[in-house]
């Protein structure tokens, strides 16, 4: 089954660390860009970072940059995200999500999502 | 920065009624690289359209979208149960994805 599943989501203090994961399976994950899109409670969806195939090429939005790094382990055929520097704004369900590769070339629509990690920033 | 502004906020509709959502860019879009997504209550956003105008794979064929420069439409002809949901924009294309606030469709 083509699936991407995440994990790590906790409760975490402001200020604190976490490491999310997004394992695929049933595709050749190694030939997707993929990315990491998050939805605070109640609220709309909010694409935070993006990852080349080798991962030679990172793009992260405003609200995250220096504090979250993405990364891909090809072999295990797993999506990262290592998050710092958490604060109450960072409280949200964070989804995992593959490029289309429609367009060659393109940073293309999201065509696979996974389910979902929920991250609590509160002390 | 391009943003998308997404109405009406809150369409109350009756199934079997025609569903219209507007998506506004800030700014022409050079392509259509413009992508419509549906949510519904506690699952992850499925893709319905991209290329403004191109049904995902296995989409029904009552969703439809049209547009290009500013404007962007989806429609959903004859309105399902299962179709109402929230549904969200996203411009896509270059390093960074845009979406739009999104508009909640509602039984009425």
């Amino acid at each position: 089954e083509v699936q991407l599943v995440e994990s790590g989501g906790d409760l975490v203090q402001p200020g604190g660390s976490l490491r999310l994961s997004c394992a695929a399976s049933g595709f050749s994950f190694e030939t997707y860009e993929m990315n990491w899109v998050r939805q605070a409670p109640g609220k709309g969806l909010e694409w935070i970072s993006f990852i080349s195939t080798g991962g030679k090429f990172i793009y992260y939005a405003d609200s995250v940059k220096g504090r979250f790094t993405i990364s891909r382990d090809n072999a295990r055929n797993s999506l990262y995200l290592q998050m710092n520097s958490l604060s109450a704004g960072d409280t949200a369900l964070y989804y995992c999500a593959r490029d289309s590769g429609l367009v060659p070339g393109v940073h293309d629509a999201f065509d696979l999502w996974g389910q979902g990690t929920m991250v609590t920033v509160s002390s | 920065e391009i943003v998308l502004t997404q109405s009406p906020g809150t369409l109350s509709l009756s199934p079997g009624e025609r569903a219209t959502l507007s998506c506004r860019a800030s700014q022409s879009l050079r392509s259509s690289y413009l992508a419509w997504y549906q949510q519904r209550p506690g699952q992850a956003p499925r893709l319905l359209i991209y290329g403004a105008s191109i049904r995902a794979t296995g989409v029904p064929d009552r969703f439809s979208g049209s547009g290009s420069g500013t404007d962007f439409t989806l429609t959903i002809s004859r309105l399902e149960p299962e179709d109402f949901a929230i549904y969200y924009c996203q411009l896509y294309g270059d390093s960074r994805h845009t979406f739009g606030q999104g508009t909640k469709l509602e039984i009425k």
